[in-house]
């Protein structure tokens, strides 16, 4: 298994609403990570696990709450969110291991709208 | 802050051309330039770079890196359609796996 697999694809969500967003990879990768991509931008990095402890947060706002409950698995949790928040949400791993890396394994990503 | 600037933002051709693609990098403790393409969704990998004048290459596709002029090529020779993507070149650092991603090139191939 190559691949990262996201789930849902797509969401609509209201500013009141709780949701998750899910991510799983069963390539043994211990490192982790959500980016977050509006249009024409590039993807901008918001969180890193590696191995399964949270090493990077890019000074995220706290209506976005990330989890890693096991190493092949990374949730996003969303409540309370802005219009401004609606973009593709992109999760990816690599092998984590240090001095060894060969780039990242993207999933398909989450397009999400706040509404 | 690291920094990767990439060039042209845009780029229109047609099927058969040749296109060269750049980008330029800042980064503390630089390890590695990878190039991805994105269509749709997810970014798909095409190569990664860490030594200089060490051209890298797939099909149609190559990538070279200058580590002295912080900068490296993408090459597509006799485009296809299919080739219309964003193409995103990223960095990454000696510590740690985070990548720091340039404002990509839009590419489109008419036919």
């Amino acid at each position: 298994d190559t691949e990262v697999t996201q789930t849902p694809k797509h969401l609509v969500m209201g500013m009141t609403n709780k949701k998750s967003l899910k991510c799983e990879q069963h390539m043994g990768h211990r490192a982790m990570y959500w980016y977050k991509q509006k249009a024409k931008k590039p993807p901008e990095l918001m969180f890193v696990y590696s191995y399964e402890k949270l090493s990077i947060n890019e000074s995220v706002p706290s209506r976005f709450s990330p989890e890693c409950p096991n190493s092949s698995l990374l949730n996003l949790h969303l409540h309370a969110l802005q219009p401004e928040d609606s973009a593709l949400y992109l999760c990816a791993s690599s092998q984590g291991e240090t001095g060894y890396f060969i780039g990242y394994t993207f999933g398909s990503g989450t397009r999400l709208t706040v509404v | 802050e690291d920094k990767v600037v990439q060039s042209p933002l845009s780029l229109v051709v047609h099927e058969g051309d040749t296109v060269t693609l750049n980008c330029s990098y800042e980064v503390t403790n630089f390890r590695s330039l990878l190039w991805y393409k994105q269509e749709k969704k997810a970014p798909t990998f095409l190569f990664m770079l860490t030594s200089s004048g060490i051209e890298k290459k797939s099909g149609r596709l190559s990538s070279i890196l200058d580590k002295k002029e912080l900068f490296s090529i993408l090459n597509i020779t006799a485009t296809q359609t299919g080739d219309s993507a964003i193409y995103l070149c990223a960095v990454g650092r000696s510590s740690g796996d985070k990548l720091t991603f340039g404002t990509g090139t839009r590419l489109a191939v008419r036919p």
